[in-house]
């Protein structure tokens, strides 16, 4: 069981929008701006889209947002992508140089 | 840009050691601004953060894991490794090197990322 939860799948029609939750405790993502989000489609290593809770590491298109409030972070995809379908892991900073991940959510594009 | 290259076996005995290695180019091992981890994803499952080395050889471990992990770096041959002894077959897995940057504020998000492999542990 993964530290951090994440609904199994979320779905959107081309164009629409859709948000993926990840939720932790007090320890990981309530008290660190350390989260940060995963993309991976299959048989692929993950893919780094979202650093310190809503950074954007160069390359990532800005249809990829993210925030945090208490102990839930979000990823939203905006404009959905034929190519945005894949698998997508939350990650926090848990203190003590430990971090934790969510279980994924498989995001289908309609 | 850095390229990270996982090498080992693919298949380890219950009880056994799971060795890894993971070489690194397009730039050092030595460079201050990173920490090198590893991480895994048993087969259809989430990510496993396993623990991480900074150049010097300072480690910390996943708690979970703390009793049968060692990961260590050789400099010189641009290379560090993870060691996981006494495996079970909920060690089986695809195990991935990776980096951790230094941000501004602190290390976050893991940004460059080798292909991965898959060990299973099986008799």
């Amino acid at each position: 069981q993964s530290a951090l939860t994440q609904p199994p799948a979320a779905s959107g029609a081309p164009g629409q929008s859709v948000t993926i939750s990840c939720t932790g405790t007090s320890n990981d993502v309530g008290v660190y701006n350390y989260v940060s989000w995963y993309q991976q489609h299959p048989g692929k290593a993950p893919k780094l889209m979202i650093y310190e809770v809503n950074k954007r590491p160069s390359g990532v298109p800005d249809r990829f947002s993210a925030s945090k409030s208490g102990n839930t972070a979000s990823l939203t995809v905006s404009g959905l992508q034929a190519d945005d379908e894949a698998d997508y892991f939350c990650g926090s900073y848990a203190g003590i140089n430990n971090w934790v991940f969510g279980g994924g959510t498989k995001l289908t594009v309609l | 840009q850095l390229q990270l290259q996982e090498s080992g076996p693919g298949l380890v005995k219950p009880s056994e050691t799971l060795s890894l290695t993971c070489t690194v180019s397009g730039g050092s091992i030595s460079n201050n601004n990173y920490l090198w981890v590893w991480i895994r994803q048993p087969p259809g499952k989430g990510l496993e953060w396993i623990g991480r080395i900074y150049y010097s050889g300072g480690t910390y471990y996943n708690p979970s894991l703390k009793s049968r992990v060692t990961i260590s770096v050789d400099t010189s041959k641009n290379q560090f490794s993870v060691k996981l002894s006494s495996v079970t077959a909920a060690d089986t897995a695809v195990y991935y090197c990776a980096t951790l940057p230094k941000r501004y504020s602190g290390y976050d998000g893991f940004d460059y990322w080798g292909q991965g492999t898959l060990v299973t542990v099986s008799p």
